[in-house]
């Protein structure tokens, strides 16, 4: 079945704990990105990533960093994470290298509380 | 960079009416603009889109248009049922090759709710 999955789904952390938010798509897209979503502000571009070992800033990059080492994997990485990080976070894929002007696929969503 | 922004925040409507949802966007380069529903603790889903050399585009009950003039575009659903009621978001971005590419942009949402 093709589909995007992220792990975890929820996570509750501590300010300053350094954490990783995996996703994985299996349909061997080029272009994967990370998005944040809050109540009011829909949804922001964090990172993407247009093919292996290519990866750019979207709107609120600060405190995160992503890499793409494999074309499946693009994983967020938040090495102190903070209060204002706490969001649902969304990976999407999609298969083209004309950036996001394709379908984007979405995964499931990672719930992330930071106290 | 872009600019997109998304009227009304929130819509109700009754069962068997029309909704529209309205976006305007700033960057005259966008060429690409999905609309994604997101219903109540799910991920977001295209439901239709339109590329900037289409005025037009329908999908049964959706439909969405463009004006590249004014540089606006609409989502409309006609014959309304409960199962519509969910967050709308509609987006734009560009597929040429360009300093943006792989940038989307996303309006704020419009949670639409129709009652039976």
């Amino acid at each position: 079945e093709a589909q995007v999955t992220q792990n975890p789904r929820y996570l509750i952390t501590v300010t300053g704990k350094k954490l990783t938010v995996t996703c994985s798509q299996n349909m061997n897209h080029e272009y994967m990105s990370w998005y944040r979503q809050d109540p009011g502000l829909g949804l922001r571009q964090i990172y993407y990533s247009m093919n292996v070992e290519v990866t750019d800033k979207g709107d609120v990059p600060e405190g995160y960093k992503v890499s793409r080492k494999e074309k499946r994997n693009f994983p967020l990485i938040l090495e102190s994470p903070s209060p204002n990080q706490t969001s649902l976070y969304f990976c999407a894929s999609s298969p083209h290298l004309a950036g996001a002007g394709k379908t984007q696929y979405f995964g499931p969503g990672t719930r992330l509380l930071v106290l | 960079g872009e600019n997109v922004e998304q009227h009304p925040s929130t819509l109700s409507v009754q069962e068997g009416d029309s909704a529209v949802i309205k976006c305007t966007y700033s960057d005259s380069a966008s060429n690409y603009f999905p609309w994604y529903k997101q219903e109540l603790g799910k991920r977001p889903q295209l439901i239709i889109d339109i590329r900037s050399n289409v005025g037009e585009k329908k999908d049964q009950r959706i439909a969405v248009t463009l004006n590249k003039t004014a540089k606006h575009f609409s989502l409309h659903i006609t014959e309304t049922q409960p199962e519509d009621s969910a967050v709308y978001f509609c987006a734009a971005t560009t597929d040429d090759r360009g300093s943006t590419l792989g940038r989307l942009y996303f309006g704020r949402g419009t949670q639409l709710t129709v009652w039976p």
